[in-house]
């Protein structure tokens, strides 16, 4: 049972141009979704997050999209460059200090220069 | 600050031989945790703590043993490695965020 399906899998992208990864969850206790960024070799790091009680949060070239009718959210990376190329996670918890995070399945991103 | 930290890097074992992946943060986190990576599969969780003397399994738990004896130190155990087990393998540390380790990469021959 997969509680957050992320895709694509893959994705390709020219310099410059939009990458855009969904989400879906099915727990509506989900109250907290951080997207992770991952480079070859490296641990998951933090990227950015978003609480439901806005539908948009923006940092820099990234933003985050939410839906909580749709049980939906997105990252949307602006201008995306060759540095930009890694393996991206998006995931969901609930509130309180033990709430097990659940990942998708991590989509891999390729910004061609 | 070192944050979260993963002993070794790498590791080769032949099937049925034991081994401890060693993860320590100094964060002072209660929640620790660990996952294994696999192409196409995410990060599937093995075991998780929420504090010292208390550990649960997560999704993956089979052919691995942990304990958390103090705060700071979260090994991982395998009691009789199989090839299934060939992974990376990451340890992750929580407080409002969760922080990752850089990684074990094992492979079972």
């Amino acid at each position: 049972q997969q509680q957050v399906k992320q895709s694509p899998q893959s994705l390709i992208v020219q310099k410059g141009g939009i990458s855009i990864i969904n989400c879906a969850y099915e727990n509506t206790a989900f109250d907290y979704f951080p997207w992770y960024q991952q480079f070859p070799g490296k641990g998951p790091a933090l990227l950015i997050a978003i609480r439901p009680d806005v539908s948009e949060k923006k940092e820099g070239r990234f933003t985050i999209s939410f839906n909580k009718s749709a049980k939906q959210f997105s990252l949307h990376i602006m201008d995306s460059q060759p540095g930009d190329s890694a393996t991206y996670f998006c995931a969901a918890r609930g509130s309180g200090g033990s709430y097990i995070p659940t990942f998708g399945r991590g989509t891999s991103l390729i910004v061609h220069p | 600050n070192a944050g979260v930290t993963q002993t070794p890097k790498f590791q080769v074992l032949k099937t049925g031989q034991s081994m401890t992946l060693q993860c320590a943060q100094d964060m002072n986190h209660e929640y620790m945790s660990w996952y294994r990576q696999d192409p196409g599969m995410g990060l599937r969780l093995i075991h998780y703590s929420v504090g010292a003397g208390i550990t649960d399994q997560g999704e993956v738990p089979n052919g691995y043993n942990v304990s958390r004896s103090t705060t700071e130190d979260f090994p991982l155990r395998l009691l009789s490695a199989a090839p299934s087990q060939t992974s990376v393998y990451f340890c992750a540390s929580r407080g409002q965020e969760q922080f990752f380790g850089p990684g074990t990469r094992l492979t079972v021959l």
